[in-house]
């Protein structure tokens, strides 16, 4: 098993052009989410999907969109980058789909993105 | 708005030394979960403590939930260069999707 894969590993954008972070899983897991993690921050939760089909709002969801059309597959785009976006992109996922779940949370390796 | 708040924030300390990492809120979880991340990698589990009162050991790293469900610590017993690396605490409340980590204290064990 892969796990968790995120490509790319590092990017470099111009401020208004956009993109599209990839992450896959093969461990069937129902739960998926996006986090960026800036200096003195730690993470915080963009987006997240409970099963295909299905997702929501994190903490800060602005300037990001996500879709979940299969189990495997959670892509992240940015609509029109900004220097605010500068920062490590970690996606996330987990077996269960229970609220207020207890499950592990298995992560990529992170993508790190730089927006000039 | 749920909130974690872990101190400290940076800790330099000899090895052998003993050291208490602390995640606290003001809100009430279901249960708390303890990561470390090495730099260039993503978090990894450590421990999810999930009954009030709870207390877990992992070799020398001893976890506790509070009673109230609204904390957490991780004591670490003569610390080693291997436990360097940013530990993060982490939770979901009662009826809720939404993870959130805390702000993380960055532990760094000088041989």
């Amino acid at each position: 098993n892969a796990g968790v894969t995120q490509t790319p590993k590092f990017q470099v954008l111009k401020t208004g052009q956009s993109m599209t972070l990839q992450c896959a899983q093969d461990m069937n897991h129902e739960y998926m989410s996006w986090y960026r993690q800036d200096p003195g921050m730690g993470l915080r939760l963009i987006h997240y999907s409970v099963g295909a089909g299905i997702t929501d709002q994190g903490e800060v969801p602005n300037g990001y969109n996500v879709s979940r059309s299969t189990t495997e597959d959670f892509p992240l785009r940015l609509l029109s980058a900004a220097p605010s976006q500068t920062s490590v992109y970690f996606c996330a996922s987990s077996y269960s789909r229970t609220s207020g779940s207890a499950n592990e949370q298995f992560f990529g390796p992170g993508t790190r993105l730089t927006v000039l | 708005t749920q909130l974690l708040e872990q101190s400290p924030q940076f800790l330099s300390i000899q090895e052998g030394e003993n050291l208490t990492v602390y995640c606290n809120s003001s809100s009430v979880f279901s249960s708390l979960q303890w990561y470390r991340q090495e730099p260039g990698e993503g978090p990894v589990l450590l421990v999810t403590v999930v009954t009030g009162g709870e207390v877990k050991k992992l070799k020398r790293l001893t976890f506790q939930f509070g009673d109230a469900r609204k904390d957490s610590s991780l004591h670490i017993t003569a610390a080693q260069p291997g436990d360097t690396g940013l530990y993060l605490c982490a939770g979901a409340g009662p009826g809720t999707y939404k993870y959130i980590f805390g702000t993380g204290t960055r532990l760094k064990v000088l041989a």
